[in-house]
């Protein structure tokens, strides 16, 4: 079974932290993602990845950023935390290619920024 | 840019009925794919169904079926003798050929026993 892991389930920070979310996949996945989930709104993509070190920007990537180092490994990076970016941030992971290859989805990290 | 549209916010049925969940999209494709993902509180989005557009057979999984009306944009997913389980976040989502993934908001169903 393909696997995606989030680093953490629930994370407090301050206003102005610097947070990093991690996510990894066991399937040699190239084609990672950074969602954030609100209600009403759905997922919104937030950063995707192709292959290792590069990122492409999703539809809201303003005050995040990414990494990817490896293959494995996709990081989502807030600078400077603020309030409005309290939300619910999934990963996901897929196979390169036809569209049609679902998207494997992490159980989610609950971001709460005081 | 492609939209994906959950008019029905929550919805319920009773245990053993069927239940049908709304989603449409505005798309000027003519090839892209169609899933819906389920949500149960507290654990992982997982896939439930996908329709390729090119397929004029409607696909099922199981208990789970979908009506696909491509020229209407309209792809909703029926639930046959629901069960406690299929309680979730059901979301719609609108996959182009180049990777671009778009959901809906969601619709939350709640079974009842």
């Amino acid at each position: 079974d393909v696997k995606v892991t989030q680093s953490s389930r629930y994370l407090v920070k301050r206003t102005g932290e610097k947070v990093f979310l991690e996510c990894v996949q066991d399937m040699d996945h190239e084609n990672m993602f950074w969602y954030r989930q609100d209600p009403g709104l759905g997922l919104r993509l937030i950063y995707f990845s192709y292959d290792v070190k590069m990122k492409e920007k999703g539809d809201i990537p303003e005050g995040y950023s990414v990494s990817r180092e490896k293959k494995e490994r996709f990081s989502l990076i807030l600078e400077s935390a603020s309030t409005n970016q309290t939300s619910m941030y999934l990963c996901a992971s897929s196979y390169p290619g036809l569209g049609g290859s679902e998207q494997y989805f992490g159980p989610g990290t609950r971001l709460t920024v005081t | 840019a492609q939209t994906v549209t959950q008019s029905q916010p929550e919805m319920s049925v009773q245990e053993a009925e069927t239940v049908t969940l709304s989603c449409t999209y505005d798309t000027s494709e003519s090839d892209y794919y169609l899933f819906w993902y389920k949500q149960p509180p507290s654990r992982q989005m997982i896939l439930v169904i996908r329709q390729e557009a090119y397929k004029q057979q409607n696909a099922t999984e199981n208990r789970f079926s979908v009506n696909f009306q491509k020229a209407a944009k309209s792809f909703s997913l029926k639930i046959s003798d629901s069960q406690l389980g299929d309680a979730a976040m059901y979301f719609c989502a609108y996959r182009s050929t180049n990777n671009d993934m778009r959901f809906g908001a969601g619709t939350r169903l709640t079974v009842k026993p």
